[in-house]
């Protein structure tokens, strides 16, 4: 696609449930992360998957928090048993080879855990 | 530890006031320092990246600078449609690929 697609853009959710964030990255791009981004606060590492090697899992907060890469392409950011401090918005972002081109974003999904 | 530290948190500016903001960060060997632009409801957009002190990038009224402990975005005449969050990010220390971003600074510009 033209961009990098999250859905969806906005989920409400009661405390305790699970909840499943997609991420449809830009085509050909190999490189995939994860960010949150709390009120006021700056973006906060998550995840990074590249190609076929083993994710950087190193920014997830608990281990309520996983994701998945499917086919080198759709991402799966799943938070389970979800708390009010889960909520934020997630944002996915992709990048061709490196960082020198900077990372392309979406727009997020915005979680609220009542 | 590394670190990002942008300033100031929030600015006001007259259509046309020039200005700048700052971004000192504290890495282990600096393999770039990124600028994004972003808008409410929408992710980071990339502007710039610099990778060595002296570096400068423009982008119409934008202009980013870097030194050896610092940052600094610089914006020229600038227009209400600059209105924005402007954040920074450096690689961390150990992990080229991964970000670490400032908390921001974000730019209102009036009429």
């Amino acid at each position: 696609g033209a961009g990098v697609s999250q859905s969806p853009s906005n989920k409400v959710t009661e405390k305790g449930k699970d909840v499943e964030l997609r991420c449809d990255p830009i085509s050909g791009h190999t490189a995939l992360y994860w960010y949150r981004q709390s009120l006021g606060q700056g973006l906060e590492f998550l995840i990074y998957f590249q190609g076929n090697s083993a994710p950087d899992k190193s920014g997830l907060p608990s281990d309520r928090f996983s994701a998945e890469r499917t086919g080198g392409s759709v991402s799966t950011l799943t938070i389970q048993r979800t708390q009010q401090e889960d909520s934020a918005v997630y944002l996915c972002a992709s990048s061709s080879s490196g960082t020198s081109y900077g990372y392309t974003f979406g727009s997020g999904t915005r979680l609220t855990v009542v | 530890e590394d670190q990002v530290t942008q300033s100031p948190e929030a600015l006001r500016l007259q259509e046309g006031e020039s200005s700048s903001l700052n971004c000192s960060y504290t890495v282990s060997g600096l393999r770039g320092l990124f600028w994004y632009r972003q808008d409410p409801g929408k992710g980071p957009e990339f502007l710039f990246t610099l990778y060595s002190a002296g570096e400068e990038k423009e982008k119409e009224r934008l202009k980013a600078t870097l030194t050896k402990k610092e940052s600094f975005l610089h914006i020229t005449a600038p227009k209400p449609e600059d209105s924005a969050t402007y954040l920074c990010a450096v690689p961390f220390s150990g992990g080229y690929n991964k970000l670490i971003f400032g908390a921001g600074t974000r730019l209102a510009v009036h009429p």
